[in-house]
């Protein structure tokens, strides 16, 4: 079973909708949890860390925790096409811990 | 405030031979990851390095090591290079003390071609 796991996708979302990307973990001693962007070619980009059970937002994006059911996921509201990447869910230890383990991401695709 | 550089950008070895990619954090940034993606393997933690000290490391052979300066800039080596080690090599920094938001910023990669 893989540590850390997300649909790759492709998943395509209408322009102005909203795309929900989902990641399971494994480890139930993880405490961090990150999501990060990745364009074609391009280096990792942080969106979103989350530490805490419940929601968080920023801007067009939402992450949300659910530690007892080892789930964490990713809204984006208002979907555009520079929204179009590889969106990899990371998972942590404790803090200080600063392994973190990847999925494989989740292809995104915006469509006009 | 600058990114994470890594440098060099690309790199082509033919097998046997050794390499040493080079990762400067970001200005305050104590702690330096490092990661191999692949297409076959995705995102695979390397090591990390806190204080000059290896405080934690992944599953990879010992022909990956690495160091971290005292100006914690950091370089990863690679020696008797295989076909397996062509990848995107990338470096992550992040505050590294043990007290709060510690999210990991990446580098722009090496990307390392094996002939």
């Amino acid at each position: 079973q893989k540590e850390v796991e997300q649909n790759s996708g492709p998943l395509s979302v209408p322009e102005g909708a909203i795309a929900s990307l989902n990641c399971t973990y494994s480890d139930r001693g993880s405490q961090s949890f990150f999501w990060y962007r990745q364009y074609s070619g391009k280096s990792p980009e942080l969106i979103m860390f989350i530490y805490s059970n419940g929601d968080k937002e920023d801007g067009r994006f939402t992450a949300q925790l659910n530690k007892a059911s080892q789930y964490v996921s990713l809204l984006i509201r208002d979907s555009q096409p520079s929204d179009s990447a590889t969106y990899l869910c990371a998972v942590g230890g404790v803090f200080g811990n600063e392994k973190l383990t990847f999925g494989t991401g989740t292809r995104l695709t915006i469509i006009p | 405030k600058a990114g994470v550089t890594q440098t060099p950008r690309y790199l082509i070895k033919t097998r046997g031979q050794q390499v040493t990619l080079s990762c400067s954090p970001i200005s305050g940034h104590r702690s330096v990851s490092w990661y191999q993606q692949t297409p076959g393997q995705g995102l695979q933690f390397l090591f990390e390095y806190f204080s000059e000290t290896q405080r934690n490391k992944g599953n990879f052979p010992g022909r990956f090591s690495g160091r971290q300066f005292s100006n914690s800039r950091s370089e990863m080596n690679v020696s008797t290079l295989e076909l397996g080690d062509s990848a995107l090599y990338l470096c992550a920094s992040s505050l590294g003390d043990r007290g709060g938001d510690q999210p990991q910023h990446f580098g722009d990669g090496t990307r390392l071609s094996i002939l």
